[in-house]
């Protein structure tokens, strides 16, 4: 089955951008839909972002406008860029997804987690 | 914006015996969007139960969901020493479109 590994810098100076990859293996891309959740430390998991498996995206209105995913089909590659990060940003970052076929909207799947630090 | 509160917060509780967690929507949502995670401590969340009350494959039978409209609940029917996490309660088709519950965790007693 799919196999997620997230990859990033691990520090990430304030007001700089953050960029997470999430390789995927064992599957094609493209038949899943995929997602980004963090978990800042001690507390609970947070929805940053959503690639639907028609290909259009949804972002957290939290996150006002500082978030973009997308998909590299050629490289079975998703990504995740936040702007403008402050310490508010430091948490776990995991991908997640589901099969484009699965009944229910819930993510079977989720890689490892890389986490990163918001510090000057 | 749909809220989602679970409760206890935290349960201590012993091997062998029954767990009911609570996940609580302010608004009635279509239970087919409702699901729920286990996560241990350095691990990543592992699907539970799906459309309230579907396990995946490999997710033992101690485990069930139930609810409807407002109100859902997980329950372990006998805890055992590996069932000691976090859960969450998720929910799709709300703003924002994926939420989670704050959690309760269910520690040994």
């Amino acid at each position: 089955h799919v196999q997620l590994q997230e990859s990033g810098p691990a520090l990430v100076k304030p007001s700089e951008t953050l960029s997470l990859t999430c390789s995927v293996s064992g599957d094609s891309i493209s038949s899943y839909c995929w997602s980004w959740v963090r978990q800042p430390p001690g507390k609970g998991l947070e929805w940053i972002g959503h690639r639907h498996c028609n290909g259009r995206n949804d972002y957290n209105p939290s996150l006002k406008g500082r978030v973009t995913v997308s998909i590299d089909t050629s490289k079975n590659l998703f990504s995740l860029r936040l702007s403008s990060v402050t310490a508010a940003d430091t948490a776990m970052y995991y991908c997640a997804s589901y099969n484009i076929g699965a009944a229910g909207t819930v993510f079977d799947y989720w890689g490892q987690g890389t986490p990163v630090t918001v510090t000057s | 914006e749909v809220v989602l509160t679970q409760s206890p917060g935290s349960l201590s509780l012993s091997p062998g015996v029954r767990a009911t967690l609570s996940c609580r929507t302010s608004q009635t949502i279509n239970s087919d969007h409702l699901g729920w995670y286990q996560q241990k401590p350095g691990q990543a969340p592992r699907l539970l139960i799906y459309m309230t009350s579907h396990r995946p494959p490999g997710i033992p039978d101690r485990f069930s969901g139930s609810g409807s409209g407002t109100d859902f609940s997980l329950t372990i029917s006998s805890l055992e020493p590996e069932d000691f996490a976090v859960y969450y309660c998720q929910l799709f088709g709300s703003s924002p479109l994926f939420s989670f519950g704050p959690g309760t965790k269910v520690d040994f007693k």
